[in-house]
């Protein structure tokens, strides 16, 4: 049962570019949430997406902004890319019938995301 | 502005006894409550939940405490095993959609 899968595992990007980040969600899932972990610290909230569309978002920028297809699979796209977006960017799932509350998320193991 | 803490960067535990992981948070709008495990080099895997209308949780060596009028929760491991050596995140949502994750706790058992 494959779990969430993203690509790539690794990225370097220069300041001022684009990057798009992707995500399949477990098979199962509906629901797309992206988290940005910095170095030492602990993940990041940045949005859910549900039914393709993006159901709730914390505090990050509009630079920041995702896509969920039909089949569930969802993108990150981070827009004029600064030093301070390098971090470790996860992608977690999880089911209607099993919420996160509950149940936690599954994460994928995420991209690394380096900005130079 | 850090509504969910984790006071103690690191913890080593010998093998079989009791590993106490802490918790804090200051959101009384949060009512439910997650640890997760993760390895290096991996996405955190799911522990263990809570919600506020409880105060305590068991799943197998895992138990989970909740302190409502203190903000406070903790994970305790009986017995801890080496294979348990891995950063500990506690997670706090109001919503159950947008979690707050705390900055992690690493376990070391030693064996």
């Amino acid at each position: 049962d494959a779990g969430v899968t993203q690509s790539p595992t690794h990225l370097i990007k220069t300041r001022g570019q684009q990057v798009t980040l992707r995500c399949s969600p477990k098979s199962g899932h509906d629901t797309v949430s992206w988290y940005q972990q910095a170095l030492g610290q602990g993940p990041q909230f940045i949005f859910q997406y549900y039914e393709e569309e993006e159901r709730q978002r914390g505090n990050f920028p509009d630079r920041f902004s995702g896509h969920q297809f039909p089949n569930y699979s969802s993108e990150l796209n981070v827009n004029a890319l600064l030093l301070g977006d390098s971090a470790l960017y996860l992608c977690a799932s999880s089911s209607p019938g099993q919420g996160a509350a509950n149940y936690g998320y599954t994460f994928g193991s995420g991209t690394r995301l380096t900005v130079v | 502005d850090q509504q969910v803490k984790q006071n103690s960067p690191s913890l080593s535990v010998q093998e079989g006894r009791i590993s106490i992981l802490n918790c804090d948070y200051t959101n009384s709008m949060f009512d439910y409550f997650l640890w997760y495990k993760k390895y290096p080099a991996e996405g955190p895997t799911f522990l263990i939940s809570i919600s506020s209308i409880k105060d305590k949780n068991e799943d197998g060596r895992f138990t989970v405490f909740l302190n409502k009028s203190a903000k406070h929760l903790s994970l305790h491991i009986v017995p801890s095993q080496p294979g348990d050596s891995a950063v500990y995140f506690c997670a706090a949502s109001g919503t159950g959609n947008q979690f707050y994750f705390g900055t992690g706790t690493s376990l070391t058992v030693i064996p």
